[in-house]
């Protein structure tokens, strides 16, 4: 069946800090992927998605590109701010017509210090 | 309405209690999905439903648990003779029934069984 691995938390960086999540999946056929955040408080919002190799997907200034040849879509992002503490999902669905289930990854909570 | 909304939002019930956990999608959206997330286990998907049908029932962890959708809006999940691993969260998202879309959560409801 369809899996997603995430690294293992939690982590916590300095404020303008590099930030890389490491996500990998397994599937059949050829799954979309997503990063979903919850940030304290809050109920969990889609951060970005790509739906086929190679596609990047971009928000907020974090990046993710679809790799099918390594089965990655690590999260990436060049400085960290405080309001970026959050939890963070990784997720896939596998293209089955309408019905867009999602497997998520354990999640990694982010803590940034000021 | 204006996100997905879900009541009650903390349901605190004796061991062996049935409980209902309500879910109110956005407007138009046609696919509705349950999820639980717990310690142990993350986030795991439940039930889909399109329309006031369930195709995929294929998360449902025993015959204890059950859900409904009327009018195509509005759903409910039953968990009959709760038990104590039943304690989650439990999060419901709704999309416009489009591979690939993406999906609007609800803030949860946080069961927890005493």
């Amino acid at each position: 069946g369809d899996s997603v691995t995430q690294m293992e938390g939690p982590v916590t960086l300095s404020e303008e800090a590099f930030l890389t999540i490491n996500c990998t999946y397994t599937a059949t056929g050829y799954p979309s992927l997503f990063w979903y955040v919850q940030y304290p408080g809050e109920g969990l919002q889609l951060l970005l998605k790509a739906t086929k190799a190679d596609d990047k997907g971009s928000n907020k200034g974090f990046e993710a590109t679809y790799r099918k040849e390594t089965t990655s879509f690590h999260l990436e992002k060049g400085s960290v701010q405080v309001s970026d503490s959050a939890v963070y999902f990784c997720a896939l669905t596998s293209n089955t017509g309408a019905n867009s289930k999602l497997t998520f990854g354990k999640g990694i909570t982010l803590s940034v210090r000021p | 309405g204006a996100g997905v909304s879900q009541s009650p939002s903390n349901k605190v019930t004796e061991k062996g209690k049935d409980v209902e956990l309500r879910c109110d999608p956005i407007s138009g959206h046609t696919a509705l999905y349950w999820y639980r997330q717990s310690l142990g286990q993350g986030l795991e998907f439940l039930i889909y439903f399109q329309g006031n049908s369930a195709p995929d029932k294929s998360g449902l962890p025993s015959d204890r648990f059950s859900a409904e959708r009327t009018g195509g809006s509005v759903s409910t999940l039953t968990i009959q003779r709760t038990q104590q691993e039943d304690s989650a969260v439990y999060l419901c998202a709704s999309n416009i029934g489009v591979a690939n879309t993406e999906a609007f959560f609800g803030q949860g409801t946080r069961l927890t069984v005493v």
